[in-house]
């Protein structure tokens, strides 16, 4: 069974701080991997995904990724109330050349003003 | 260009009933994901649909199934229903099969089993 554990938070931050997120996963040849952001009562939406060992910078967001400890994390910098939310790390797993998407159960971040 | 869209937003049903669920994918994809979402299990895949078949499946009873019809629209359904089926069901469309890096939701739709 190919897991993705998350830590259910719920993580707090002041405003203006550091939030940082972090999966891991237990399937080693994963070679995908997804952060997604749902408001309450919304669907998820993707912010960022990255396939390389290291860090990648979107705006604000930056992932990282540590295939041999088989660890992603994500960090969101100068944190906003508008971050609070629910954040999903998402594997992908290779079925036989068709891939699908493993989730964890999400992270709650919540930004105090 | 228009979102994912699925109808209905909210339905409510009785154990032993049926029912189907709506998925219209962003114009130009061509694969269908349908996940379900509850708070004890998180999102959890049901199935992928491309070109009218079933690409890929999650570990779900054949009481979930689904089908695509030559316009890249999609149907769930869920037969003899339980009260675990409660969930947000959401949909997932992409440009191609296994695309999952360009994969955009649905508004979901949430189902409640009385």
């Amino acid at each position: 069974q190919k897991e993705v554990e998350q830590n259910s938070g719920p993580l707090s931050v002041p405003e203006g701080a550091i939030a940082s997120l972090n999966c891991t996963y237990s399937d080693r040849g994963s070679q995908s991997f997804f952060w997604y952001r749902q408001y309450s009562g919304k669907s998820p939406e993707l912010i960022m995904f990255i396939y390389s060992n290291g860090d990648k910078e979107d705006g604000r967001f930056t992932a990282q990724l540590n295939k041999a400890s088989q660890y992603v994390s994500l960090l969101i910098r100068d944190s906003q109330p508008s971050d609070s939310a629910t954040y999903l790390c998402a594997v992908n797993w290779d079925q036989g050349g068709s891939e699908k998407l493993v989730f964890g159960k999400g992270t709650k971040l919540t930004v105090n003003p | 260009k228009a979102g994912v869209t699925q109808t209905p937003r909210y339905l409510i049903k009785t154990r032993g009933q049926q029912v189907t669920l709506s998925c219209s994918p962003i114009s130009g994809h061509r694969s269908v994901s349908w996940y379900q979402q509850t708070p004890g299990q998180g999102l959890q895949f049901l199935f992928e649909y491309f070109s009218e078949t079933q690409r890929n499946k999650g570990n779900f009873p054949g009481r979930f199934s689904g089908r695509q019809f030559s316009n890249s629209r999609s149907e769930m359904n869920v037969s003899t229903l339980e009260l675990g089926d409660s969930a947000l069901y959401l949909c997932a469309s992409s440009l191609d099969w296994g695309s999952t890096d360009t994969q955009y939701f649905g508004p979901g739709t949430r189902l409640t089993v009385l």
